[in-house]
C-alpha cells in the first residue's frame, strides 16, 4: 500500500499558485518526502524534495507541517505546461527499499 | 550529464514472447529500481538492485527478471508475455538524496 495520499483531481486557474496537498501520516523520522510530475506519459519528472524544513527550487516550493504527516507542494504562478500528474512519496536516505507510489493529483491548468 | 537513459522508447511483441528492456543510470547513482505503469495508474515497484543482486522485490511474477552489470546499468526481462504485460517500464537510478527516472519503455503486447 501507498505510504501517501492525495486528492485524486484538481484545478488552477493560469497564473494563480497551485497548491497540492499531500498525507503522509506514517512517514518516519529519517524519511524524505519527495514530488514528481508525470506529463503524458513520460517518465516523472523530479521536482523538489524534503526532511522537515520548507524547501524552494525554480520549480516550486515544499511546505512540511511541524509534526511531518502531510505536506503541500507550491506551483507560484502556474501556466499550462504545469498540467501533469503530480506524485508525492516518502523514501529513505540512502539504503534500498520498495518505494511506493500512491495515484497522484491530476493537476489542471485552465486558461 | 545524461541523466537516466532507457531503450528501447517503444515496442511491439505477441504473447509467448520475451523482452529485455535496458536501462542505463545518472552519472553517480548506484542503485537501479525498476517500475511498471499500466495506463491511468501510478507507477508499481517491480524491484531494486544494488551492487548487482535483488534487494527489494514487488508483487510480480518470477516472469520478471533482471540484472546489474558492474557499472550499474541494468537490465529487466519479462518471459512468456501476456497481454496484461502491455505497460509503460520506468527505469529510476538512486543515490542517498537523488531518485532520478527514464523516460520509459513503452511495451506493447498483442
Amino acid at each position: 500500500d501507498a505510504k501517501t495520499t492525495q486528492p485524486p483531481s484538481m484545478d488552477c486557474a493560469e497564473g494563480r499558485a497551485a497548491n497540492l496537498p499531500c498525507n503522509h501520516s506514517t512517514i518516519s523520522g529519517n524519511e524524505y518526502v519527495y514530488w514528481y510530475r508525470q506529463i503524458h506519459s513520460q517518465g516523472p519528472q523530479y521536482i523538489i524534495h524534503g526532511l522537515k524544513n520548507n524547501e524552494t527550487n525554480e520549480m516550486a516550493s515544499l511546505i512540511i507541517t511541524e509534526d511531518r504527516k502531510s505536506s503541500t507542494l507550491i506551483l507560484p504562478h502556474a501556466t499550462l505546461r504545469d498540467t501533469a500528474v503530480y506524485y508525492c512519496i516518502v523514501r529513505l536516505s540512502g539504503g534500498y527499499q520498495k518505494v511506493t507510489f500512491g495515484t497522484g493529483t491530476k493537476l489542471q491548468v485552465i486558461p | 550529464d545524461a541523466g537516466v537513459t532507457q531503450s528501447p522508447t517503444h515496442l511491439i511483441k505477441t504473447r509467448g514472447q520475451q523482452v529485455t528492456l535496458r536501462c542505463s543510470p545518472k552519472s553517480g547513482h548506484d542503485t537501479v529500481s525498476w517500475y511498471q505503469q499500466a495506463l491511468g495508474q501510478g507507477p508499481q515497484f517491480i524491484f531494486q538492485y544494488y551492487e548487482e543482486e535483488e534487494r527489494q522485490r514487488g508483487n510480480f511474477p518470477d516472469r520478471f527478471s533482471g540484472h546489474q552489470f558492474p557499472n550499474y546499468s541494468s537490465e529487466l526481462n519479462v518471459n512468456a508475455l501476456l497481454l496484461g504485460d502491455s505497460a509503460l517500464y520506468l527505469c529510476a537510478s538512486s543515490n542517498t538524496r537523488e531518485l532520478f527516472f527514464g523516460e520509459g519503455s513503452r511495451l506493447t503486447v498483442l
